[in-house]
């Protein structure tokens, strides 16, 4: 069955950079469209970006856009997260998530357990 | 950007009663919405998509409904193991942002 295993989290000052990974297995990693979605501490769930199943076309969310980048190694089945210029705001458990089907207009059929990033001086 | 508003904020219902979740789009999202359970300290499940349908191992108890604008979700007989937070989610947009409602809590009364 599908699995998803976030790494990479911790305590970073503000304006600082940090790197997430999102490893993969239990299903043809290559084929499918990724996310990353975050939940700030007590917060409700916030999506932050997606990336096409070959890394072509990518999408962020207007809080992140120019900041973060995804991207995604299909030859070690892992999705990434760039976090720069980190802010207080972006304190959060960072969530991948997928999908069982290909294409933009579908579901999150499958979630990792979430890294927490915390933004702090 | 489509903002998703669920209500109530906090639902009370006891155990071996109905449940009736609410979830309004700002603009038509089609059946492209998606609802999830989270309990404390756990990642959100899938529980219905496409408005209406199940996820892979749900219980018939739960179920959606509605299209365009207007979404509910209902769980008939509660169990102790439904009581979580519950987000409806459109996945509707392009370019690509799938936005969240805001969360219902539903706590046992």
């Amino acid at each position: 069955q599908a699995q998803l295993v976030e790494s990479g989290g911790g305590v970073v000052q503000p304006g600082r950079s940090l790197r997430l990974s999102c490893a993969a297995s239990g299903f043809i990693f290559s084929r499918y469209g990724i996310h990353w979605v975050r939940q700030a501490p007590g917060k409700g769930l916030e999506w932050v970006a997606v990336i096409w199943y070959d890394g072509s076309s990518k999408y962020y969310a207007d809080s992140v856009k120019g900041r973060f980048t995804i991207s995604r190694d299909n030859s070690k089945n892992t999705l990434y997260l760039q976090m720069n210029s980190l802010r207080v705001e972006d304190t959060a458990v960072y969530f991948c998530a997928g999908s069982g089907s290909s294409g933009w207009y579908v579901p999150f059929d499958y979630w990792g357990q979430g890294t927490l990033v915390t933004v702090s001086s | 950007e489509i903002v998703m508003t669920q209500s109530p904020g906090t639902l009370s219902v006891s155990p071996g009663e109905r449940a009736t979740l609410s979830c309004r789009a700002s603009q038509s999202v089609s059946s492209n919405l998606a609802w999830y359970q989270q309990k404390p300290g756990q990642a959100p499940r899938l529980v219905i998509y496409g408005a209406s349908t199940r996820a892979t191992g749900i219980p018939a108890r739960f179920s959606g409904s509605g299209s365009g604008t207007e979404f509910t979700l209902t769980i008939s007989s509660l169990q102790s193991e439904d009581f979580a937070v519950y987000y409806c989610q459109q996945y509707n947009n392009w370019p690509p942002m799938y936005t969240f409602g805001q969360g219902t809590k539903l706590e046992i009364k």
